[in-house]
């Protein structure tokens, strides 16, 4: 059975306090992981996908990156607007739908 | 191009009561999705359709009927609506080809009392 498990559930940093979220995933063959970000009330909004390990995408201060067992999105000098819950999701061969993780929180002090 | 788009936002039921939520794409999607998403839970897939005329069960479709009205549109509904199904609703879309990802509407917050 395909898992996605991401950790830490919740994340609280100080403005210009650089971390990563995890995203741990057992799959039968990966044809893809998606990273989206979720505010409050509103639906998830897609950021990258990633297919095989060692490919690396990045946007703004978001960094996503992909071993054969595991993703991080490292966030660099994050600022209060990345406040968010980031959704982790796995595409298994074929065309599969998505299998996703209960998120991490993230809360950005200024 | 609004992308994805549902309807209603909100909804209020009562327990026994049916009702239909409306998705819609315009971006010329063959893929479409139906997600429940609970505190604790993540998003759980309801049903999909893969393409216009076929429907399959995702992993939480008990008390659920979908219909794909054409490769627009693509419905959910509740025919006897329990306690249970009070959850944030996310309908997304996804082409067949250039790229995986899912597109995500602003999801409709039901409430069955």
């Amino acid at each position: 059975e395909d898992q996605v498990t991401q950790s830490p559930e919740a994340l609280r940093l100080q403005e210009g306090e650089s971390s990563s979220l995890n995203c741990s995933y057992t799959v039968s063959g990966l044809r893809g992981l998606f990273w989206y970000r979720q505010d409050p009330g509103k639906g998830p909004e897609f950021l990258f996908t990633l297919y095989s390990a060692g490919e690396e995408k990045e946007k703004e201060r978001l960094k996503a990156t992909l071993t054969k067992k595991e993703s991080f999105l490292h966030i660099t000098a994050p600022k209060p607007e990345d406040s968010a819950t980031y959704l982790c999701a796995v595409q298994a061969a074929g065309n599969t739908p998505l299998v996703f993780g209960k998120g991490t929180r993230l809360s950005v002090i200024a | 191009n609004a992308g994805v788009t549902q309807t209603p936002k909100f909804q209020v039921l009562k327990t026994g009561q049916s009702m239909t939520l409306q998705c819609a794409q315009d971006m010329n999607h063959n893929s479409m999705y139906w997600y429940r998403q609970d505190p604790g839970m993540g998003l759980r897939l309801i049903y999909y359709s893969a393409s216009e005329g076929t429907t399959d069960k995702g992993e939480v479709p008990n008390g659920y009927n979908v219909s794909r009205l054409n490769k627009r549109e693509f419905s959910l509904r509740l025919e006897s609506a329990a306690p249970s199904q009070t959850s944030v609703y996310f309908c997304a879309s996804k082409r067949t080809s250039g790229g995986n990802e899912q597109f995500f509407g602003p999801g409709t917050r039901l409430t069955v009392l």
